[in-house]
Protein backbone atom coordinates (compact mmCIF):
# COMPACT_ATOMS: atom_id res chain seq x y z
CA UNK A 1 0.00 0.00 0.00
CA UNK A 2 0.52 3.88 -0.14
CA UNK A 3 1.29 5.99 2.77
CA UNK A 4 1.36 9.73 1.10
CA UNK A 5 1.80 12.88 3.52
CA UNK A 6 1.30 16.63 2.80
CA UNK A 7 -0.07 19.59 4.88
CA UNK A 8 -3.67 19.90 5.52
CA UNK A 9 -3.60 23.87 4.89
CA UNK A 10 -1.23 26.83 3.56
CA UNK A 11 -2.01 30.57 3.28
CA UNK A 12 -0.12 33.19 0.95
CA UNK A 13 -0.23 36.39 -0.39
CA UNK A 14 -1.02 36.95 -4.00
CA UNK A 15 2.52 37.27 -5.80
CA UNK A 16 4.38 35.39 -3.65
CA UNK A 17 5.32 31.58 -3.91
CA UNK A 18 4.37 28.60 -1.80
CA UNK A 19 5.82 25.26 -1.40
CA UNK A 20 3.55 22.42 -1.10
CA UNK A 21 6.02 19.54 0.48
CA UNK A 22 4.55 15.38 -0.33
CA UNK A 23 6.93 12.77 1.57
CA UNK A 24 5.22 9.14 0.52
CA UNK A 25 6.37 5.54 1.20
CA UNK A 26 5.33 2.78 -1.00
CA UNK A 27 5.55 -1.01 -1.54
CA UNK A 28 6.08 -0.21 -5.73
CA UNK A 29 6.69 3.07 -7.60
CA UNK A 30 6.09 4.25 -10.99
CA UNK A 31 5.53 7.86 -10.84
CA UNK A 32 4.31 10.89 -8.83
CA UNK A 33 1.64 13.20 -9.96
CA UNK A 34 -0.07 16.34 -8.77
CA UNK A 35 -2.86 17.49 -9.17
CA UNK A 36 -5.23 20.57 -8.67
CA UNK A 37 -8.78 20.66 -7.39
CA UNK A 38 -11.39 23.43 -7.11
CA UNK A 39 -13.85 23.49 -4.07
CA UNK A 40 -16.84 21.69 -6.32
CA UNK A 41 -14.86 20.71 -9.67
CA UNK A 42 -13.38 17.41 -10.17
CA UNK A 43 -9.45 16.73 -10.64
CA UNK A 44 -7.24 18.26 -12.73
CA UNK A 45 -3.68 17.33 -13.85
CA UNK A 46 -1.18 19.43 -13.24
CA UNK A 47 2.29 17.58 -13.29
CA UNK A 48 4.24 14.13 -13.74
CA UNK A 49 7.71 12.90 -12.64
CA UNK A 50 8.82 9.21 -13.08
CA UNK A 51 12.76 10.45 -12.85
CA UNK A 52 14.45 12.40 -9.68
CA UNK A 53 14.70 16.44 -10.90
CA UNK A 54 13.09 19.87 -11.32
CA UNK A 55 9.65 19.81 -13.97
CA UNK A 56 8.79 23.23 -14.44
CA UNK A 57 5.80 24.33 -16.39
CA UNK A 58 5.20 27.91 -16.48
CA UNK A 59 4.46 29.27 -13.12
CA UNK A 60 4.27 25.69 -11.97
CA UNK A 61 7.00 23.05 -10.94
CA UNK A 62 7.43 20.01 -9.24
CA UNK A 63 10.65 18.23 -7.88
CA UNK A 64 11.26 14.43 -7.28
CA UNK A 65 13.99 12.42 -5.08
CA UNK A 66 12.96 8.30 -5.04
CA UNK A 67 15.45 7.92 -2.86
CA UNK A 68 14.02 10.38 0.04
CA UNK A 69 10.23 9.25 -1.11
CA UNK A 70 9.80 13.42 -1.39
CA UNK A 71 8.24 15.67 -3.88
CA UNK A 72 7.17 19.36 -3.63
CA UNK A 73 5.29 21.62 -5.89
CA UNK A 74 5.86 25.28 -6.02
CA UNK A 75 3.56 27.64 -7.36
CA UNK A 76 5.90 30.82 -8.59
CA UNK A 77 3.54 34.38 -8.77
CA UNK A 78 0.48 33.68 -6.94
CA UNK A 79 -2.97 34.20 -8.30
CA UNK A 80 -6.39 34.24 -6.31
CA UNK A 81 -7.54 31.66 -9.06
CA UNK A 82 -4.31 29.05 -7.57
CA UNK A 83 -6.80 29.52 -4.60
CA UNK A 84 -7.70 25.80 -4.22
CA UNK A 85 -6.69 21.71 -3.14
CA UNK A 86 -3.16 20.22 -4.14
CA UNK A 87 -3.39 16.82 -4.57
CA UNK A 88 -0.09 14.59 -4.50
CA UNK A 89 -0.67 10.90 -5.75
CA UNK A 90 1.88 7.94 -5.95
CA UNK A 91 1.47 5.68 -8.61
CA UNK A 92 2.22 2.23 -7.95
CA UNK A 93 3.33 -0.91 -10.39
CA UNK A 94 -0.33 -1.94 -11.14
CA UNK A 95 -1.05 1.81 -12.77
CA UNK A 96 -3.03 2.49 -9.69
CA UNK A 97 -2.73 6.28 -7.97
CA UNK A 98 -3.26 6.59 -4.94
CA UNK A 99 -3.59 10.01 -3.37
CA UNK A 100 -2.92 11.92 -0.48
CA UNK A 101 -5.32 13.69 1.54
CA UNK A 102 -4.66 17.20 -0.28
CA UNK A 103 -3.38 20.41 0.84
CA UNK A 104 -5.89 23.67 0.56
CA UNK A 105 -3.97 26.58 -0.50
CA UNK A 106 -5.68 30.08 0.36
CA UNK A 107 -4.26 32.69 -1.79
CA UNK A 108 -5.13 36.03 0.26
CA UNK A 109 -5.09 39.79 -1.57
CA UNK B 1 -15.28 16.65 -26.48
CA UNK B 2 -17.09 14.84 -23.76
CA UNK B 3 -14.19 12.78 -22.41
CA UNK B 4 -15.93 10.82 -18.91
CA UNK B 5 -19.41 11.59 -18.52
CA UNK B 6 -21.23 10.74 -15.36
CA UNK B 7 -24.12 10.11 -14.20
CA UNK B 8 -26.14 11.17 -11.91
CA UNK B 9 -24.60 14.51 -11.14
CA UNK B 10 -26.24 14.27 -7.55
CA UNK B 11 -29.08 11.45 -5.63
CA UNK B 12 -30.67 11.56 -2.33
CA UNK B 13 -31.59 7.66 -1.41
CA UNK B 14 -33.08 5.94 1.45
CA UNK B 15 -30.26 3.28 3.36
CA UNK B 16 -31.35 -0.33 2.15
CA UNK B 17 -32.00 0.47 -1.79
CA UNK B 18 -29.83 -0.16 -4.41
CA UNK B 19 -28.31 2.42 -6.67
CA UNK B 20 -25.57 2.24 -9.68
CA UNK B 21 -23.27 4.87 -10.43
CA UNK B 22 -22.68 5.39 -14.42
CA UNK B 23 -19.47 5.84 -15.96
CA UNK B 24 -18.89 6.64 -19.68
CA UNK B 25 -15.73 7.58 -21.62
CA UNK B 26 -14.92 8.60 -24.85
CA UNK B 27 -11.03 8.16 -25.04
CA UNK B 28 -10.71 4.43 -25.82
CA UNK B 29 -8.78 4.68 -22.48
CA UNK B 30 -8.55 0.70 -21.15
CA UNK B 31 -7.78 1.64 -17.36
CA UNK B 32 -10.67 2.50 -15.26
CA UNK B 33 -11.30 3.81 -11.85
CA UNK B 34 -13.95 4.61 -9.08
CA UNK B 35 -12.74 6.53 -6.22
CA UNK B 36 -14.75 8.28 -3.18
CA UNK B 37 -13.94 11.63 -1.52
CA UNK B 38 -14.54 12.49 1.85
CA UNK B 39 -13.66 15.77 3.54
CA UNK B 40 -10.27 15.27 5.10
CA UNK B 41 -10.03 11.71 3.77
CA UNK B 42 -8.74 12.94 -0.03
CA UNK B 43 -9.42 10.75 -2.81
CA UNK B 44 -10.15 6.84 -1.79
CA UNK B 45 -9.97 3.71 -4.49
CA UNK B 46 -13.02 1.92 -4.54
CA UNK B 47 -12.28 -0.50 -7.69
CA UNK B 48 -10.68 -0.61 -10.88
CA UNK B 49 -10.19 -2.01 -14.03
CA UNK B 50 -7.08 -2.07 -15.96
CA UNK B 51 -8.64 -3.83 -19.38
CA UNK B 52 -12.15 -4.96 -20.57
CA UNK B 53 -13.23 -8.02 -18.98
CA UNK B 54 -11.11 -7.58 -15.79
CA UNK B 55 -11.46 -5.66 -12.73
CA UNK B 56 -9.88 -5.40 -9.24
CA UNK B 57 -10.18 -3.96 -6.14
CA UNK B 58 -9.21 -0.53 -4.48
CA UNK B 59 -8.39 0.36 -0.94
CA UNK B 60 -12.21 0.46 0.09
CA UNK B 61 -14.32 -1.81 -2.07
CA UNK B 62 -16.88 -3.15 0.65
CA UNK B 63 -20.48 -2.53 0.13
CA UNK B 64 -19.37 -1.93 -3.94
CA UNK B 65 -19.44 -4.14 -7.08
CA UNK B 66 -18.23 -3.15 -10.55
CA UNK B 67 -18.31 -4.96 -13.96
CA UNK B 68 -16.54 -3.49 -16.90
CA UNK B 69 -18.29 -5.51 -20.10
CA UNK B 70 -16.49 -3.29 -22.76
CA UNK B 71 -13.85 -0.34 -23.05
CA UNK B 72 -16.44 2.34 -22.33
CA UNK B 73 -18.45 1.90 -19.72
CA UNK B 74 -17.48 1.06 -15.89
CA UNK B 75 -20.84 1.42 -13.69
CA UNK B 76 -20.34 1.04 -9.73
CA UNK B 77 -23.36 -0.90 -7.82
CA UNK B 78 -24.00 -0.04 -4.03
CA UNK B 79 -26.27 -3.28 -3.57
CA UNK B 80 -27.89 -1.89 -0.27
CA UNK B 81 -26.95 1.83 0.83
CA UNK B 82 -25.89 2.88 4.06
CA UNK B 83 -25.08 6.21 5.46
CA UNK B 84 -21.32 6.03 5.47
CA UNK B 85 -21.58 5.18 1.70
CA UNK B 86 -22.49 9.39 1.60
CA UNK B 87 -19.78 11.09 -0.64
CA UNK B 88 -18.62 12.45 -3.88
CA UNK B 89 -18.32 9.95 -6.43
CA UNK B 90 -15.35 10.02 -9.08
CA UNK B 91 -14.87 8.31 -12.09
CA UNK B 92 -11.24 8.09 -13.76
CA UNK B 93 -9.62 6.50 -16.67
CA UNK B 94 -5.72 6.61 -17.54
CA UNK B 95 -3.60 7.21 -20.63
CA UNK B 96 -1.65 3.78 -20.47
CA UNK B 97 1.44 5.76 -21.92
CA UNK B 98 1.75 8.43 -18.84
CA UNK B 99 -0.64 7.36 -16.32
CA UNK B 100 -2.48 10.33 -16.12
CA UNK B 101 -5.96 10.18 -15.10
CA UNK B 102 -8.84 12.25 -16.65
CA UNK B 103 -11.78 12.44 -14.32
CA UNK B 104 -15.04 12.92 -14.68
CA UNK B 105 -17.07 15.92 -12.50
CA UNK B 106 -18.58 13.29 -10.34
CA UNK B 107 -21.45 12.25 -8.61
CA UNK B 108 -22.70 13.34 -5.08
CA UNK B 109 -24.55 10.49 -3.62
CA UNK B 110 -25.98 11.39 -0.03
CA UNK B 111 -27.79 7.95 2.14
CA UNK B 112 -30.34 8.61 4.44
Amino acid sequence: GQNIDQPTEMTATEGAIVQINCTYQTSGFNGLFWYQQHAGEAPTFLSYNVLDGLEEKGRFSSFLSRSKGYSYLLLKELQMKDSASYLCAVRDGDYKLSFGAGTTVTVRA
Amino acid sequence: IAGITQAPTSQILAAGRRMTLRCTQDMRHNAMYWYRQDLGLGLRLIHYSNTAGTTGKGEVPDGYSVSRANTDDFPLTLASAVPSQTSVYFCASSDGNTGELFFGEGSRLTVL
